[in-house]
């Protein structure tokens, strides 16, 4: 089946740390794969998206590259504002059957970055 | 803003209760899904519609139901409502059914269930 397993929260840096967030997933086709954004009271935002092998998706200063050897699709920022911080979705959506256009999300990981 | 509308915004009623949650889509987009997020189950995948027909079903309960109109808005109806079913309701909606195609949220309905 599809899944997405990512890093357990709570995240804390400071303003300007390196920010890592990993995320790994199980699927049965070729899905395409996505960071999501949740700020305080608002619904989930795109960051980013990667739909095939060795893509890096890029939005905002953050990247992820899809890796299919390793399965994975960590999210990275060279240096956090304390804007950055919300909860962050990794997800994939398969190509396969009955489930197309469904996301598949993992639980999220609350980032805080301190002045 | 992502376009997509979400009514209402707060929602307390008892248990047993009926609701009816409302979701207008992003102009333009045919396919709406709705999301249960809760504490303990995460962001759970309920159902999606595209362009009024039922599309795919997730981890939706028989107690709950939901439809798309012809005008493309789409209702939640949640029945014989128990405590567990407090949780925040999301509507999404994107232009096609299919995987590249982005998920553009709505900000969600609170439940909470007495």
């Amino acid at each position: 089946g599809n899944s997405v397993t990512q890093m357990e929260g709570p995240v804390t840096l400071s303003e300007e740390a390196f920010l890592t967030i990993n995320c790994t997933y199980t699927a049965t086709g070729y899905p395409s794969l996505f960071w999501y954004v949740q700020y305080p009271g608002e619904g989930l935002q795109l960051l980013l998206k990667a739909t095939k092998a060795d893509d890096k998706g890029s939005n905002k200063g953050f990247e992820a590259t899809y890796r299919k050897e390793t399965t994975s699709f960590h999210l990275e920022k060279g240096s956090v504002q304390v804007s950055d911080s919300a909860v962050y979705f990794c997800a994939l959506s398969d190509i396969r059957g009955s489930t197309l256009g469904r996301l598949y999300f993992g639980r999220g990981t609350q980032l805080t970055v301190w002045p | 803003d992502s376009g997509v509308t979400q009514t209402p915004k707060h929602l307390i009623t008892a248990t047993g209760q009926r609701v009816t949650l409302r979701c207008s889509p992003r102009s333009g987009d045919l396919s709406v899904y709705w999301y249960q997020q809760s504490l303990d189950q995460g962001l759970q995948f309920l159902i999606q519609y595209y362009n009024g027909e039922e599309r795919a079903k997730g981890n939706i309960l028989e107690r709950f139901s939901a439809q798309q109109f012809p005008d493309l808005h789409s209702e939640l109806n949640l029945s014989s409502l128990e405590l567990g079913d407090s949780a925040l309701y999301f509507c999404a909606s994107s232009v096609e059914d299919r995987t590249n195609s982005p998920l553009h949220f709505g900000n969600g309905t609170r439940l909470t269930v007495t």
